[in-house]
């Protein structure tokens, strides 16, 4: 069965980082395209990261500089690395596969989710 | 700063059909946007429905459909269910590989 599952989730103190592991079953990380998307307590989804499977990767205005999306093929897994962590990126982290919307254009949509990670900024 | 926006909260009559939409604060929504369509019920994991504007994901019913109403994607639901009660997120493509949700829709059964 196709599946991603999260790990590496906890609490940390602001200004703290954190590093979330994603494991793939049924497909490589290496010929898909990846990316990583959180819910804040109460909020709605935000897309963070996509990591394209030539290697390319892009972030929301909201972690860039701060988080770094990256993959390690021989162990399957993508990871994203979060610096200086704040409060507000307290949140639920789900990893997830994307596949491309159209053969021609970059976009994509999630065609499967994992269960995802907690997050706890705080002192 | 672009912001895509969908409606707070809908209600629907069991049995009775449903369209939320997804729009975007500056422009319109087209093809282009490649918009999807996610469910997200607490404690599950969430449901990817549509996605390409109109194509139903692996065991979505057809009681769901995408579609563009004039400058905003859109998800009919028809016959609702009670197990439709749910909140639903659009997504769209931006350009330039960045993506981003909408608010979501926090839709009602009743």
């Amino acid at each position: 069965e196709v599946q991603v599952v999260e790990s590496g989730g906890g609490l940390v103190q602001p200004g703290g980082s954190l590093r979330l592991s994603c494991a793939a079953s049924e497909f490589t990380v290496g010929t898909n395209n990846m990316t990583w998307v959180r819910q804040a307590p109460g909020k709605g989804l935000e897309w963070l990261s996509v990591i394209y499977s030539g290697g390319g990767t892009k972030y929301a205005d909201s972690v860039q500089g701060r988080f770094t999306i990256s993959r390690d093929t021989s162990k399957n897994t993508v990871s994203l690395q979060m610096n200086s962590l704040r409060a507000d990126d307290t949140a639920l982290y789900y990893c997830a596969r994307v596949s491309p919307s159209r053969s021609d254009s970059w976009s994509y949509y999630v065609d499967c989710w994992g269960q995802g990670t907690l997050v706890t900024v705080s002192s | 700063q672009t912001v895509v926006t969908q409606e707070p909260s809908f209600s629907v009559s069991p049995g009775g059909t449903v369209t939320l939409t997804c729009g975007l604060s500056s422009g319109s929504v087209s093809t282009n946007s490649c918009p999807s369509w996610y469910r997200l019920t607490p404690g599950q994991t969430p449901r990817t429905l549509i996605y390409n504007t109109n194509s139903r994901s692996p065991g979505v019913p057809d009681r769901f459909s995408g579609s563009i109403l004039g400058n905003k994607a859109a998800l009919t639901i028809t016959g609702a269910q009670a197990d439709d009660e749910s909140e639903y997120y659009c997504m769209l493509y931006l350009g330039k590989g960045i993506s981003m949700f909408g608010g979501g829709t926090k839709l009602t059964v009743l």
